[in-house]
């Protein structure tokens, strides 16, 4: 399973497009990347799913260069109820097993 | 999408004692999946349930701890046995699904585990 790193804390205000980077160095070629959101006393949510280029759906997009190691995630015009962690997850799909990252805290203020 | 009722949602036991946590699931699914997430941590995954065979557990994790049943394809529970403060924590459980192009996970609302 392939190791990510994320930052750890972000800050970000209203309305700004906020782009989170995950390194994934030794991804797989069957590997898919995934990102989800958690809130406080909430379990992860799905985000978005990508392979390669660039995947986008109606609350993000994921970019992904065509090396696959590393992938950012891009939020449009924050708001405050952006506020949560986000997690990078890489793994083939269906049957295996999710490992959880750190994960990065954002913050996103007035 | 998936459904996944966990129950119950938060619970303060005493030390010595055990806790079972149940899932259940609004369909049939071959895997569960539990985790542990410590406070201002990320998720751990305890262990993998497959109904019919004994679960798999992670490095650091035991049965004689973390005893899981799955008696069916909708239904899966994990008892955290004799428990000490180390223990408080939120216990989430998972399956995953396709939905669209994407395999999605999707979690339980969680355990709030408190040790006295």
């Amino acid at each position: 399973l392939a190791k990510t790193t994320q930052p750890i804390s972000m800050d970000s205000y209203e309305g700004q497009e906020v782009n989170i980077t995950c390194s994934h160095n030794n991804i797989a070629t069957n590997d898919y990347i995934t990102w989800y959101q958690q809130f406080p006393s909430q379990g992860p949510r799905f985000i978005i799913q990508g392979y390669k280029t660039k995947v986008t759906n109606e609350v993000a997009s994921l970019f992904i260069p065509a090396d696959r190691k590393s992938s950012t995630l891009s939020l449009p015009r924050v708001s405050l109820s952006d506020t949560a962690v986000y997690y990078c997850l890489v793994g083939a799909l269906l049957g295996r097993k999710l490992i959880f990252g750190q994960g990065t805290e954002l913050s996103v203020k007035p | 999408s998936a459904v996944i009722s966990q129950k119950p949602s938060r619970d303060i036991c005493q030390r010595g004692t055990s806790l079972t946590i149940q899932c259940q699931v609004d369909s049939q699914v071959t895997m569960m999946f539990w985790y542990r997430q410590q406070p201002g941590q990320s998720l751990t995954l305890i262990a993998t349930a497959n109904q019919g065979s004994e679960a798999t557990y992670e490095s650091g994790f035991v049965i004689d701890k973390f005893p899981i049943s799955r008696p069916n394809l909708t239904f899966s529970t994990l008892t955290v046995s004799n428990l000490s403060p180390e223990d408080s924590s939120i216990y989430l459980c998972s399956v995953e699904r396709q939905r669209a192009r994407n395999t999605e996970a999707f979690f339980g609302q969680g355990t709030r585990l408190t040790v006295v």
